[in-house]
């Protein structure tokens, strides 16, 4: 099945430094999947960061960025410059179709830590 | 602005007990789905549904029933909880399937089954 691995646990930076969170995926039934970058803030439900439908595209929302790498099969999140309020946690996704049902399948979650 | 609310947000039950969560969305979208998370996972498909009245087996149904009695509720049912169906459980909702459209998620269940 599909599936999608990315930077485990927690990641820890300080203010205004840089941040990559890795993400690479396999999508057993589609060539070329829709790739998402979701986030949770504290005692919210997920929401959509940014999404890319096309291979080679860059999406880009709030300062964060990721690329649609077909080579590579990666859409690694990328921020220049991390403020306190991008504390969350940051989910990684491919969306298929599968068996004639689109479904959406999740990286476990990669828990970003602000240090002022 | 879209929502979808999730009762009760966190619950304990006890093992063989019925459990029943319930979702809400004001959306009007035709899409709701269960998911869970556990610590170490991402979250899995448990149930979906497209048109009221009407539910779909995701990834990891067993154990779990769902009710889609309008287009703006969507259960998600126990029947005998179990020590492993302690997880977050999220419901979301989409105006297209997941392959194209996004998905709006509530703040999630916590449930802990002893």
């Amino acid at each position: 099945g599909d599936s999608v691995t990315q930077t485990e646990g927690q990641v820890t930076v300080s203010e205004s430094k840089s941040l990559i969170i890795n993400c690479t995926y396999s999508a057993t039934s589609i060539a070329y999947p829709n790739l998402f970058w979701y986030v949770r803030y504290p005692g919210e439900g997920l929401q959509l960061l940014l999404k890319v439908i096309t291979a080679g595209q860059k999406g880009s929302s709030r300062g964060f960025e990721a690329t649609y790498n077909k080579e590579t099969t990666s859409f690694h999140l990328q921020k220049a410059s991390v403020q306190e309020s991008d504390s969350a946690v940051y989910y990684c996704a491919l969306s298929d179709y599968t068996g004639g049902a689109d479904r959406l399948t999740f990286g476990k979650g990669t828990q970003l830590i602000i240090q002022p | 602005e879209a929502a979808v609310t999730q009762s009760p947000r966190s619950k304990v039950a006890v093992t063989g007990g019925k459990v029943t969560l319930s979702c809400h969305q004001t959306n009007n979208h035709d899409y709701m789905y269960w998911y869970r998370q556990d610590t170490g996972h991402g979250l899995r498909l448990i149930h979906y549904s497209y048109v009221a009245d009407s539910t779909e087996k995701g990834d990891i149904p067993d154990g779990y029933k769902a009710s889609r009695p309008s287009q703006e509720n969507f259960s998600l049912i126990l029947e005998l909880a179990s020590l492993s169906q302690t997880a977050v459980y999220f419901c979301a909702s989409s105006d297209w399937g997941a392959f194209y459209a996004e998905q709006f998620f509530g703040p999630g269940t916590r449930l802990t089954v002893l």
